[in-house]
Order: structure tokens, then sequence, then C-alpha cells
């Protein structure tokens, strides 16, 4: 089984609200990453968690707070943003498998459309 | 520092016939791994197939083969019997080995399969 789910599937937010994206995997993996899309463009790394911890932030805006509360969940908290961050979020976990090259399994993605 | 290069933004391809997706890559990481995923218009990005840099068979999933030519840094993805289902964006992407690594994605091709 290499699923990951993502909720909600879709969120339509003002740029005053406050909102969170949750990811899930039952895997085991021990790596869970952050990704936003724009159309026709290509993932973009947000953030990378590897056994719980943050491990990468790609000088993400402080308006975007990751968070995993365990090696299961990964939360992404969203407060005060802009419309030019409506995008597809996608999550993604990997086993974390030493010297070899591991391989990251996507979740469904959230649509975030900010007015 | 890692690139991925894709060179056909779209392609067309008739039901049942083989397609070839190019991908090219750089890298000076000694150890690499290269990945195809599709992502259909509903946003999930599925993994298809990898091939690590020390293999020295093509890796094959069904209906997909990884045609990996080391010394020309390619990694062109071969899609047999198309069927209607894999109409899709297909990017190509690399990642070194070891550990929790940045992916560095191709910016993709777009792929319709014709009845």
């Amino acid at each position: 089984d290499t699923e990951v789910t993502q909720t909600p599937k879709h969120l339509v937010m003002g740029m005053t609200n406050k909102k969170s994206l949750k990811c899930e995997q039952h895997m085991g993996h021990r790596a869970m990453y952050w990704y936003k899309q724009k159309a026709k463009k290509p993932p973009e790394l947000m953030f990378v968690y590897s056994y719980e911890k943050l491990s990468i932030n790609e000088s993400v805006p402080s308006r975007f707070s990751p968070e995993c509360p365990n090696s299961s969940l990964l939360n992404l908290h969203l407060h005060a943003l802009q419309p030019e961050d409506s995008a597809l979020y996608l999550c993604a976990s990997s086993h974390l498998a030493g010297g070899l090259t591991d391989t990251q399994y996507f979740g469904p993605g959230t649509r975030l459309t900010v007015l | 520092a890692q690139k991925i290069t894709q060179t056909q933004p779209g392609m067309f391809v008739q039901e049942k016939e083989a397609v070839t997706l190019d991908c090219t890559y750089d890298t000076s990481d000694p150890s690499y791994g290269l990945f195809w995923y599709k992502q259909p218009s509903s946003g999930e990005m599925i993994f298809l197939i990898y091939q690590g840099s020390y293999d020295q068979q093509n890796a094959t999933e069904g209906r997909y083969s990884l045609n990996f030519q080391k010394a020309r840094k390619s990694a062109n993805l071969v899609i047999s019997a198309s069927q209607l289902g894999d109409s899709a964006m297909y990017f190509c992407a690399m990642s070194p080995s070891g550990g929790y690594q940045k992916v560095t994605f191709g910016t993709g091709t777009k792929l319709q399969v014709i009845p």
C-alpha cells in the first residue's frame, strides 16, 4: 500500500483566515514533505521532516507553518495568506533508505484558493 | 547542482501505439536515482518507475520502461500500448542517493492519447 491521504481536497480562504492542511501516511515512512505547485509548473519543495524533525525549510514565508505531530501525520498551518499563494499543495512521504535513493509517494493534493 | 531537461512540452500519440518521452539530466553526484511521475488533471502525482544510477538493467514496470543511457545522461520513458487513461502530464525527476534529498523535477511533458 503506497497511499498518502490529504484533507481537505479543496479549500477557499480569505486573507485573514487561519486554516490547516492535513496529510497522513501509514506506510511507516520516516520522511514527509510539503510541496507547492502552480499551474503548468513542476512541484516546488517547501519543507522536509525526517524522524519528525524539520530538516529542510526552503525559505518559505512564515505565514506557512508546518507541524509533524507524529511519524504518520503532517500538517501545514496557514495564516494571513496572499492571493499568490493559491496553488495545489502536495504532501509526500518516503522511507528514508539510508544510502539508497528514496522514492517519494505523493498524496492527491489540496487545491487552495486565497481570495 | 542537478538539472533535468524535458524538451517536449506536449505530445500526441494514437491509442495502442508506443510513445517515448525524453528526459536528459545533469549532476555531479556519483550516485543518484531517476524517477518518472504521472500527473493527471486531478492533480495527484503518481509514481511510475525508478532507475538507480548503478543499476545495470533498464527498469520496467508493466507498460512503462525506462531507457537509461548513463553516458548520454538520458532517462527516457517508454509507454507501450498507450491507453486513453495515459493522457496526463509526465514529470522526469532525479535525486541524489542517501536519506531525504531534494528532488529536482523537469518542466514536464503533456501527453494526449488520441482514440
